[in-house]
């Protein structure tokens, strides 16, 4: 089955400095790629999504980057801000589908003004 | 409703008891997923039901976790015999088709004495 490398687990920066959270994944057919998150005790939040037939994606302030040779993905927050900190997760569809979500084990971004 | 609602929010129950987890989802949103989270573990994929339908139960642990949903909207996820190792947060997801982005509940934390 799918597996998904989440790298940091843990990341501090300073306000205003650039976040970057990579994650690999295993299975060739996956084709969906999230990113969601989840502040202490929250439900998890999409922030960004990305499929396999694009190659970057930018929301504001962050952009999801996929390289689907390598299989590997990132997640990138410029301009990081406190209300940033949380757990960044990202996910990966196993098998092709999209239903089926294989999560990393999460990055604890922490923002320091 | 405006999110997926899930209840109880909290359950703690002793070793060997039954519980029941709830999760209604976002109105007209014929996927449903269930999912768990360990402490500081990513989720783990337990149940996708299509409709009533469940094409995919490959995550559920052990047969003592089952899932029903009824009438193409409310979800119920039931553990037997529960175990500490249950213990965990479990979190419910819905989304308009297969194929688009999963939307949260708050989970349910569920402890075992």
């Amino acid at each position: 089955g799918e597996n998904v490398e989440q790298h940091p687990s843990t990341l501090s920066v300073q306000e205003g400095d650039s976040a970057v959270i990579k994650c690999t994944y295993s299975d060739s057919a996956s084709n969906y790629f999230p990113w969601y998150k989840q502040e202490l005790g929250k439900r998890p939040q999409l922030i960004i999504d990305i499929r396999s037939n694009v190659g970057e994606k930018k929301d504001q302030r962050i952009a999801v980057t996929l390289n689907k040779t390598a299989k590997h993905f990132s997640l990138h927050i410029t301009e990081t801000q406190p209300e940033d900190s949380a757990v960044y997760f990202c996910a990966a569809s196993a098998g092709g589908s999209n239903y089926k979500l294989t999560f990393g084990k999460g990055t604890l971004l922490t923002v320091n003004p | 409703g405006a999110g997926v609602s899930q209840s109880p929010s909290n359950k703690v129950t002793e070793k060997g008891k039954d519980v029941e987890l709830r999760c209604d989802p976002i109105s007209g949103h014929t996927a449903l997923y269930w999912y768990r989270q360990s402490l500081g573990q990513g989720l783990e994929f337990l149940i996708y039901f299509q409709g009533n339908s469940a094409p995919d139960k490959s995550g559920l642990p052990s047969d003592r976790f089952s899932a029903e949903r009824t009438g193409g909207s409310v979800s119920t996820l039931t553990i037997q015999r529960t175990q500490q190792e249950d213990s965990a947060v479990y979190l419910c997801a819905s989304s308009p088709s297969q194929s688009q982005p999963q939307h949260f509940g708050d989970g349910t934390r569920l402890s075992i004495l």
